[in-house]
């Protein structure tokens, strides 16, 4: 059974760097056939994709935040990471990451982590 | 890119069936057999429920059935029960490698 844990700190500082790590286990992040995801919600509010990235490190970002935006991999320690500069208020949501399959899998997100609620807050 | 349109609210009563809309473009939905679906119960993690338009992951009942028309996809929950009072998501690949979600459904069974 995969299971995906989100960590990083839960409150931020307006203009700072949000980082989190998304730790894996039960199956292979070098998997040739999934992407590994993160996704966010703010409160009260719907889900948004944020990125996917692939285990040779390829990746793929939401338009709308790409500019602040970096994901990586590291397959020695089956996990990826985010981080997001100069944080706002806006950016206050649960942060979730999820494993994606590609075409030939099916590419729904069939696993998430529990999900990490980050705040940022003076 | 716009986020994929869905109704805010739907509402049904135990035992009937009901349909939540989700519509895109010729560039998400239109284009590809990639679309999703999510039931997210308060305070929960969101569910797989529907991959690839019509697909059930093992263990979702088969209450649960999806389908596509143009640029618009659509849930179809049969046999409403009281349990799958919920918000529900679809989301589809896009035609720039990126994901878009819906704004959501609150589903009220009454």
């Amino acid at each position: 059974q995969v299971q995906l844990q989100e960590s990083g700190p839960g409150l931020v500082k307006p203009s700072e760097t949000l980082s989190l790590t998304c730790s894996v286990s039960g199956g292979s992040i070098s998997s040739s056939v999934h992407y590994w995801s993160w996704i966010r919600q703010p409160p009260g509010k719907g889900l948004e994709w944020i990125a996917n990235i692939y285990y040779d490190g390829s990746s793929y970002y939401n338009p709308s935040l790409k500019s602040r935006l970096t994901v990586s991999v590291d397959t020695s320690k089956n996990q990826f990471f985010l981080k997001v500069t100069s944080v706002t208020a806006a950016d206050t949501a649960v942060y979730y990451c999820a494993r994606r399959g590609i075409a030939s899998t099916g590419t729904g997100f069939d696993y998430w982590g529990q999900g990490i609620l980050v705040t940022v807050s003076s | 890119q716009s986020a994929l349109t869905q109704p805010a609210s739907v509402s049904g009563s135990p035992g009937q069936s009901i349909t939540i809309s989700c519509t895109g473009t010729s560039s998400d939905i239109g284009g590809y057999n990639f679309v999703s679906w999510y039931q997210q119960h308060p305070g929960k993690t969101p569910k797989l429920i529907i991959y690839d338009v019509n697909n059930r992951p093992s263990g979702v009942s088969n209450r649960f059935s999806g389908s596509k028309s143009g640029n618009t996809a659509s849930l179809t929950i049969s046999g409403l029960q009281a349990e799958d009072e919920a918000d529900y998501y679809c989301t589809s690949y896009t035609s720039y490698s990126t994901v878009l979600f819906g704004g959501g459904t609150k589903l009220a069974v009454l």
